[in-house]
């Protein structure tokens, strides 16, 4: 099992839907989860970060975590062409520093 | 401010060759890591540094893989004795302490022919 799991997709939602990008994680003992914007060629851009259960809100995105049963996700409202990018999500250990990441799942939002 | 800064930005090398790669940090930020990306799959994490101090480099590959941070700002990984398989896009991250969030460089593509 890897240590974090994302559908590569791709994800295909229209113009102005919600598009919803899941993570699950295998270590409990996980205390920061991160979501990251990646365009084709360009490097992993913050789009959320989560510490808590429950949701967090920035704008047209909603970070969603569930400790118990070890799933992060992501919500993007009113999608945009814009937004067709991998999404990467990110778990950081409590016992480390680095992060471990999933492979991404490829979002294209079409118009 | 400035964000994170690598060079190169594109390295071509022949197998056996050694390659050094730069990463000069967010103004300020204590933590360093160094993340590997290979085409299709997300960042995987090689080293970390706390000031000059190198922490964890658990995700180093091989011994061929070493990397530095000798005044606690600028970090450089330097690879010998390149592999085909060294191919990919190396990644630099800084955050302002331990455990806060990263921010990523704009990546070295190392092609290994």
């Amino acid at each position: 099992q890897k240590e974090v799991e994302q559908n590569s997709g791709p994800l295909s939602v229209p113009e102005g839907a919600i598009a919803s990008l899941n993570c699950t994680y295998s270590d409990r003992g996980s205390q920061s989860f991160f979501w990251y914007r990646q365009y084709s060629g360009k490097s992993p851009e913050l789009i959320m970060f989560i510490y808590s259960n429950g949701d967090k809100e920035d704008g047209r995105f909603t970070a969603q975590l569930n400790k118990a049963s070890q799933y992060v996700s992501l919500l993007i409202r009113d999608s945009q062409p814009s937004d067709s990018a991998t999404y990467l999500c990110a778990v950081m250990p409590g016992t480390a520093s680095k992060l471990t990441f999933g492979t991404g799942t490829r979002l294209q939002v079409t118009l | 401010g400035a964000g994170v800064s690598q060079s190169p930005r594109y390295k071509v090398a022949k197998r056996g060759q050694d390659v050094a790669l730069r990463c000069d940090p967010i103004s300020g930020h204590v933590s360093l890591f160094w993340y590997q990306q290979a085409l299709g799959q997300g960042p995987e994490f090689l080293t970390y540094f706390q000031n000059e101090a190198q922490l964890d480099k658990s995700g180093l590959p091989s011994d061929r893989f070493f990397a530095e941070r000798p005044e606690g700002s600028v970090s450089t990984l330097k690879i010998q004795r390149t592999q085909q398989e060294d191919s990919a896009v190396y990644l630099c991250a800084s955050s302002l302490t331990d455990k806060e969030t990263q921010y990523f460089g704009p990546g070295t593509r190392l092609l290994v022919l």
